[in-house]
């Protein structure tokens, strides 16, 4: 079945340093798409959304791109901090916006 | 503001006892409703949507039961508990417009022995 999944399951990244979290999604016919961070025993929180659209979207430190020919996503997170650190899910929305589908998600691990 | 209130947040079940989840969403009126499941370590899993009162979709088969009695009430049910059914169980709401962000709960970590 259609499914949107991630690229590495974990990533270790030095404090300060840019960090891109990559996403694939498989399904041509969505056409908005939303990263969300979970931090430990929490729910998730919204980071940042993109429509079909569009290719690029800036948030403060955060920007997402998206490459709908190769269906691909990311999320780049500029000086990346110990507040960072948490697990981070792409997904996609289907069925006439009811409907969000997450990825496995990408654990982000942030050193001093 | 609006604002969304899940519990219990911790619950320890032996196998083949009933569950009852409840949320309940606060400063919005017909909100579309979710639950999903997040096993340790993994993705977040859709169970059961709702767009209205009464209207329940099931993502997945399996042995539990969403109903949604009042606009802003979504509970996640089971009458005979697996298992397999620990996990963390995320409720959500979002407003019923073509943006897609979800609103979830602070979730509810179920762990049946």
């Amino acid at each position: 079945g259609e499914s949107v999944g991630l690229h590495l399951p974990t990533l270790s990244v030095q404090e300060g340093d840019n960090s891109i979290i990559n996403c694939a999604y498989s399904n041509s016919a969505s056409d908005y798409f939303i990263w969300y961070k979970q931090e430990s025993g929490k729910g998730p929180q919204f980071i940042i959304d993109i429509r079909s659209n569009m290719d690029k979207r800036q948030g403060q430190r955060v920007t997402v791109l998206l490459n709908k020919t190769v269906k691909h996503l990311s999320l780049q997170i500029a000086a990346t901090q110990p507040g960072d650190s948490a697990v981070y899910f792409c997904a996609e929305n289907r069925g006439g916006y009811n409907k969000l589908i997450f990825g496995a998600g990408t654990r982000l691990a942030v050193h001093p | 503001s609006q604002t969304i209130h899940q519990w219990p947040a911790t619950l320890v079940q032996p196998v083949g006892s009933p569950l009852s989840l409840e949320c309940t969403v606060e400063g919005t009126s017909n909100p579309n409703l979710y639950w999903y499941r997040q096993a340790a370590g993994r993705g977040l899993q859709l169970l059961f949507y709702s767009v209205g009162i009464g209207q329940i979709s099931s993502e997945v088969p399996q042995n539990l039961s969403a109903s949604r009695p009042q606009d802003r009430q979504f509970i996640l049910s089971s009458k005979k508990l697996l298992l397999s059914d620990s996990g963390f169980y995320l409720c959500a709401w979002k407003r019923t417009t073509n943006t897609g962000e979800l609103f979830f709960g602070e979730g509810s970590r179920l762990t049946v022995l």
